[in-house]
């Protein structure tokens, strides 16, 4: 079993509509989750980081964690064609160091 | 303010032979990391500096990679010998804060990443 689990997709959604990311992890202990956004040849971006459980909202972004059932999940609402990415979700296994665990990453594809 | 910035971008070279990477990382940063992607695999943890001392190498693959901080600025990764299995993107990363929860800051920059195609 891999330690962060994605759907490598792609995902389809039309321009306007919410995109779910969803990502699964192993390590019960896991400390805080990350999700980053990462262009064709470009670096990894950070999105959103969330520690506590349920929901952090940023713009148009909404990370929810779910620490029982081993989850997180990013939302994206009103997704534009700009939003078109691979979007990697991230454990980080302890609270220090950026020691993370990357998932495989899910192909998000906005159509206009 | 510069980016994490590294050197080369590409590079190509044959079984056996050596290469080395470069990392600057963001001025300030003590927290230096190293990553690697492999064809079709996931980004892997390779290793963390502060400052100029090795905190976490538990992801070395193995003895032919080395990975320097002198001076605790700029960083460099040598395969020698490089083998086919290493063709990948090495990453490298750069933060300010060691612990995200204490400072609550998720934030580690990334560079572009070197890739690296071993025949």
């Amino acid at each position: 079993q891999k330690e962060v689990e994605q759907n490598s997709g792609p995902l389809s959604v039309p321009e306007g509509a919410i995109a779910s990311l969803n990502c699964t992890y192993s390590d019960r202990g896991s400390q805080s989750f990350f999700w980053y956004r990462q262009y064709s040849g470009k670096s990894p971006e950070l999105i959103m980081f969330i520690y506590s459980n349920g929901d952090k909202e940023d713009g148009r972004f909404t990370a929810q964690l779910n620490k029982a059932s081993q989850y997180v999940s990013l939302l994206i609402r009103d997704s534009q064609p700009s939003d078109s990415a691979t979007y990697l979700c991230a454990v980080n296994e302890r609270e220090y160091g950026n020691k993370l665990v990357f998932g495989a990453g899910t192909i998000l594809r906005v159509k206009s | 303010e510069a980016g994490v910035t590294q050197f080369p971008s590409h590079s190509v070279i044959e079984k056996g032979q050596t290469v080395t990477l470069r990392c600057d990382p963001i001025s300030g940063h003590d927290n230096l990391y190293w990553y690697r992607r492999v064809m079709g695999k996931e980004i892997k943890f390779l290793l963390h500096f502060v400052k100029e001392s090795k905190q976490d190498e538990s992801g070395m693959p193995n003895n032919r990679f080395l990975a320097e901080r002198t001076g605790g600025t700029y960083s460099t990764l040598k395969v020698q010998p490089a083998e086919l299995e290493d063709s990948g993107v090495y990453f490298c990363a750069s933060s300010h804060h060691s612990s995200v929860i204490s400072a609550n800051t998720g934030e580690l920059f990334f560079g572009e990443g070197s890739r690296l195609t071993v025949l």
